[in-house]
């Protein structure tokens, strides 16, 4: 069953302000990872974010993690016209020994110029 | 460094037919999962190879069978296609099992 649902589904911003994504996920995990997908092609790897940890940063992007609420977050700061792509946050499948990736719609980032 | 990489970037088959896809892991790595994303959805996960054996298995029929060979690349067959197997077929790899997942570019196979 899915585990991941980002939040919102819809996003648009002027270039240069900054962005937030939500994650909720239903049941405990090891990791989570973020990625970026421009239309129709690959997605790109972000970030992967352990359960002992609350917040992790990659240049313009941070990455927060709320096991007890079990929620993350993704901010973009400074956001530029190229940043415009889907967002997905991915943790695994909850089934014990699982290595599946689990993906909701992922949210539609448009910046605008 | 080459990322992972995958072939065909674009297919058209018609019902009924077979389609071979290719996916060849980063350098390093030794894992292989293949996911489907249709049109405005999320990759959905097929199956994963290890030590050329599949590892986990995603809701998938039996047409969909996969393969991976000593120099850990893979291959994901699709027998009699149906119009609903058209999506973005794409590759990840990693090491191990639940560390960062790389993906490829992506096959487009459109089935009329």
């Amino acid at each position: 069953s899915q585990q991941g649902e980002e939040d919102p589904q819809a996003l648009s911003i002027q270039e240069g302000e900054n962005a937030t994504m939500n994650c909720s996920y239903k049941t405990s995990i090891n990791n989570l990872q973020w990625y970026r997908q421009n239309s129709g092609r690959g997605l790109v790897h972000l970030i992967l974010i352990r359960s002992n940890e609350r917040e992790k940063h990659s240049g313009r992007l941070r990455v927060t993690l709320d096991t007890s609420k079990k929620s993350s977050s993704l901010l973009i700061t400074a956001s530029r016209a190229a940043d415009t792509a889907s967002y997905f946050c991915a943790p695994p499948y909850s089934g014990a020994g699982s290595y599946q990736l689990t993906f909701g719609k992922g949210t539609k980032l448009s910046v605008i110029p | 460094d080459a990322g992972v990489t995958q072939s065909p970037t674009h297919l058209i088959k018609t019902r009924g037919q077979q389609v071979t896809l290719r996916c060849s892991p980063k350098s390093g790595h030794d894992t292989v999962s293949w996911y489907q994303q249709a049109l405005g959805q999320g990759p959905q996960f097929i199956f994963q190879y290890y030590e050329e054996e599949e590892r986990q298995r995603g809701n998938f029929p039996d047409r969909f069978s996969g393969h991976q060979f000593p120099n850990y690349s893979s291959e994901l067959n699709v027998n009699a296609l149906l119009l609903g197997d058209s999506a973005l077929y794409l590759c990840a790899s990693t090491w191990g099992g639940l560390n960062e997942q790389f993906f490829g570019p992506g096959t487009r196979l459109t089935v009329l």
